[in-house]
């Protein structure tokens, strides 16, 4: 099964529309950690946030925000205002502590932002 | 500081060919995973190394190979390539490996194998 589910494989908006990308993930663990990356054409994968399964209060940073919710595991990312450069593939992956720093991807939704 | 290097950043080879990446970690990262993106099945977690010790590993076959050096520079290696070792394979650094460690990518790979 799954560890990470991103049911969205491609979203388009209008630029300065807000967009929301869905994550929901299953682990066993009680301490788990969840990260969000930017995946640009040019194919490096870039850290937006990372959060621990014990800190469930919302991140904003800038246009970008995090609603993390255990009850439903869900950890969901909001680009307000979405620009061009938002344009890119996002992926949500989980860590465990049971298994290491291995991290199990979701298939990221691809973004496109239209000016 | 300097983030995660690969080399080479393309590649074509052939079947049956074998091949090897390099990569070079973040100075003061002890830890090197190892990932494959193909559009089919997303990104795999292939092996994890730290301090010249393979820690980890995911469900490749024995064709996939890795090592670390004791600067922690590592290289991957697939023998007996296949059409379906086509991939970008994107190495991954962080502190110590731990699970609370953020791992920080490299640009990847692509290998293209014909």
């Amino acid at each position: 099964a799954q560890k990470v589910t991103q049911a969205q494989t491609e979203i388009s908006v209008v630029e300065k529309e807000d967009v929301t990308l869905d994550c929901v993930y299953e682990t066993r663990d009680t301490t788990y950690y969840l990260f969000w990356y930017k995946q640009p054409p040019s194919g490096e994968l870039v850290f937006l946030i990372r959060r621990n399964s014990f800190d469930e209060q919302n991140e904003i940073s800038g246009r970008y925000s995090w609603n993390f919710q255990k009850s439903t595991s869900s950890f969901n990312f909001t680009i307000t205002a979405s620009q061009v450069v938002d344009s890119a593939v996002y992926f949500c992956a989980l860590s465990e502590d049971t298994t290491g720093n291995q991290f199990y991807f979701g298939t990221g939704t691809s973004l496109t932002v239209i000016p | 500081k300097a983030g995660v290097t690969q080399t080479p950043r393309y590649l074509i080879k052939t079947r049956g060919q074998q091949v090897t990446l390099s990569c070079s970690p973040i100075s003061g990262h002890r830890s090197v995973s190892w990932y494959q993106q193909t559009p089919g099945q997303g990104l795999q977690f292939l092996f994890e190394y730290f301090s010249e010790t393979q820690r980890n590993k995911g469900n490749f076959p024995g064709r996939f190979s890795g090592r670390q050096f004791s600067n922690s520079r590592s290289e991957m290696n697939v023998s007996t390539l296949e059409l379906g070792d086509s991939a970008l394979y994107l190495c991954a650094s962080s502190l110590f490996g731990y699970s609370t460690d953020t791992q920080y990518f490299g640009p990847g790979t692509r290998l293209t194998v014909l």
